[in-house]
Order: C-alpha cells, then structure tokens, then sequence
C-alpha cells in the first residue's frame, strides 16, 4: 500500500525567504511522486515529478524537490519565496501502471508575509 | 484544447436528491477519474476509468456510481445525496496507465453542498 504524510497543514514564510514543504510517503514499489499546488477556488495544477530519471527534480516556478530513497522524503523548495507563491500544496504518490490512481498527503497551506 | 470540463461549478441539493456532476476531456486521454477534496484530508480517489466500459472503485465509493460510455466523457452520480457528501469534487484523465511520462490533469472542480 502507498501512503504520502505532509508534515505541517500551515507554513508561514516572509517574502524572500526559503520555502520548504515536507513530505514523506510509503510505498512497497518505486514510486512516482508528484507535487501539485492549488490556488484559491481553483484546481490543481502539477509543480513537478519524479519519474526515477534524476533525483533533484525542477519544477515551474522556481519549485524543486529532491527524492531521497534512505529518507522515503520527497521535499519541496523554493529558495526565495514571492507573495504569489501563497496556495496550497499536494504531495503524491502512485506506483508504475497505476494510472489514475494518485494517493495525495493532506495538503500544506503556504502563506507569504510582506 | 479546453483540457479538463467539469460542470457544474457550484451545487446545492438537498438530502435524498439525486444528480450527475459531468467531466469531459478532448485530449484522447484513456485513463479518467473522481476525486474528492476535504479539509484537512486532501484528495480521495471516489472511483476511476481505464479506458471505455471500463472502470473501478477507489478509496471512498459509496453512495457514488460511474460509467464510461465514451472515451471523452466520464459522469459522476450521486444516488441520493447526503450531508457527507458536501465537498469540492475534481475530475482528472491522463494518457495511459502511468509510465515514466505520464501526468495526470485536473478540471477545475465542482463544489458541492448538501443540505
């Protein structure tokens, strides 16, 4: 079974500050992971994903995360944060032909202070 | 392409009322699916699609029916709505069962109250 734990439902960064988001998952197979973020009453939209080609993944914009299989951690990070950047943000997991079946942590609230 | 369509955007029934929320796709995409949006809980898979004629239950599908007549298209109906049944509810299709490209898309969502 897979599961994807987001540590933190709210972050709060000043504006310029680094962003960083966890997330842990669990899977008894290689995973694909994911990060979507979500802007207010709208649907999701991808960052980024790790498809086993390369561990340190960029995304759209400014986003990246680095997958570490030692840790089963897949973080997100933004070095310098920017007030548009406030959403909120999915991690997901889903294993190898497992098509329409994403497995999403609980969600983290990004807020950026002036 | 207009991607991911769902409608419609805002709903409100009242308790043992019936309704289908409509997804549609123009991407030829094979793979279609439902998910539910709560807070605190992020998204859980209601029920999904591998294709047309083809399909299959997720991680909270009672009191939810699908079928999927049509490779474009994949309505959601609720049987007989309840209070627990309020949510934001997205539709999602993807190319194919998941290789190393594959990436799913989200409608903007339909969002839900029961009273």
């Amino acid at each position: 079974a897979q599961s994807v734990t987001q540590l933190g439902s709210h972050v709060s960064v000043s504006e310029g500050a680094l962003v960083l988001l966890r997330c842990n998952y669990s899977s008894s197979v290689p995973p694909y992971l994911f990060w979507y973020v979500q802007y207010p009453n709208q649907g999701l939209q991808l960052l980024l994903k790790y498809t086993s080609a390369a561990t340190l993944v960029k995304g759209i914009n400014g986003f990246e995360a680095e997958f570490k299989k030692s840790e089963t951690s897949f973080h997100l990070t933004k070095p310098s944060a920017h007030m548009s950047d406030a959403a909120e943000y999915f991690c997901a997991v889903r294993g190898w032909n497992q098509g329409g079946k994403l497995i999403f942590g609980q969600g983290t609230e990004l807020s950026v202070k002036p | 392409n207009a991607g991911v369509t769902q409608t419609p955007k805002f709903q409100v029934l009242k308790t043992g009322q019936s309704m289908t929320l409509q997804c549609a796709q123009d991407m030829n995409h094979e793979y279609m699916s439902w998910y539910r949006q709560d807070p605190g809980m992020g998204l859980r898979l209601i029920h999904y699609s591998v294709g047309a004629g083809i399909t299959d239950q997720g991680e909270v599908p009672n009191g939810y029916n699908v079928s999927r007549s049509t490779t474009e298209d994949f309505p959601l109906r609720l049987l007989s709505a309840a209070p627990s049944q309020t949510s934001v509810y997205f539709c999602a299709s993807s190319y194919s069962a998941g290789g190393n490209t594959d990436t799913q898309y989200f409608g903007p969502g339909t969002r839900l109250t029961v009273l």
